[in-house]
């Protein structure tokens, strides 16, 4: 199975902040990857697939990059609605495995 | 609206079965692949189970082959999930996903249902 880890586990920014999550697959995925994003008691937000793209109603102040093995998910200029839990995951062997998460926490 | 509303969840017993249902509406479920996550609490999420559109390709996690079965009736736009030989690591909830593909023929999972709490109690 392809093992994906996420860095930091915990982040704490306050709002304006650039942060940038990254995403390590234990093997190459392509562009096989994308980001979501979940608050408390929700289901999972689509923000980001084929590793760039950004899905559409997501705010542009979001960006994903990376390809084969090491991405990158960023938020430029962070807002209160942000502070969230992050996933990455990958769909390009099943079972399609996601990340441990990411939690960005205000500061 | 598009949207898919699981239900299903309860309490049950470890070793006892459970089935779960995940029902589409505003769009056609025959023509997408549907998957399940699942969630512990407190936890990550964790992929269990996903079917092709027309129900010929079923693919499990490993923490779940042999117990769980994933089966859809597109008549019904319903895709259901069972679970069987239930135990205590079971316990989460369960989300239904929709496999939908982008631009670069890139696929993710764009419509989510609330959730579903299947609770085990030994």
């Amino acid at each position: 199975d392809i093992q994906l880890t996420q860095s930091p586990s915990f982040l704490s920014a306050s709002v304006g902040d650039r942060v940038t999550i990254t995403c390590r697959a234990s093997q190459d995925i392509s562009s096989y990857l994308a980001w979501y994003q979940q608050k408390p008691g929700k289901a999972p937000r689509l923000l980001i697939y084929g590793a760039s793209t950004l899905q559409g109603g997501v705010p542009s102040r979001f960006s994903g990059s990376g390809s084969g093995t090491e991405f990158a998910l960023t938020i430029t200029s962070l807002q209160p609605e942000d502070f969230a839990t992050y996933y990455c995951q990958q769909l390009d062997t099943y079972p399609y495995t996601f990340g441990p998460g990411t939690k960005v926490d205000i500061k | 609206q598009v949207q898919l509303v699981e239900s299903g969840g309860g309490v049950v017993q470890s070793g006892r079965s459970l089935r779960l249902s995940c029902a589409a509406s505003g769009f056609t479920i025959r023509n997408y692949g549907i998957h399940w996550v699942r969630q512990a609490p407190g936890k990550g999420l964790e992929w269990v189970a996903g079917i092709s559109n027309d129900g010929s390709n079923k693919d499990y996690a490993d923490s779940v082959t042999g117990r769980f079965t994933i089966s859809r009736d597109n008549s019904k736009n319903t895709v259901y999930l069972q679970l069987d030989s239930l135990r205590d690591d079971d316990t989460a909830a369960f989300y239904c996903a929709r496999d939908w593909f982008g631009s670069g023929n890139f696929d993710a999972f764009d419509v989510w249902g609330q959730g579903t709490l299947v609770t085990v109690s030994s």
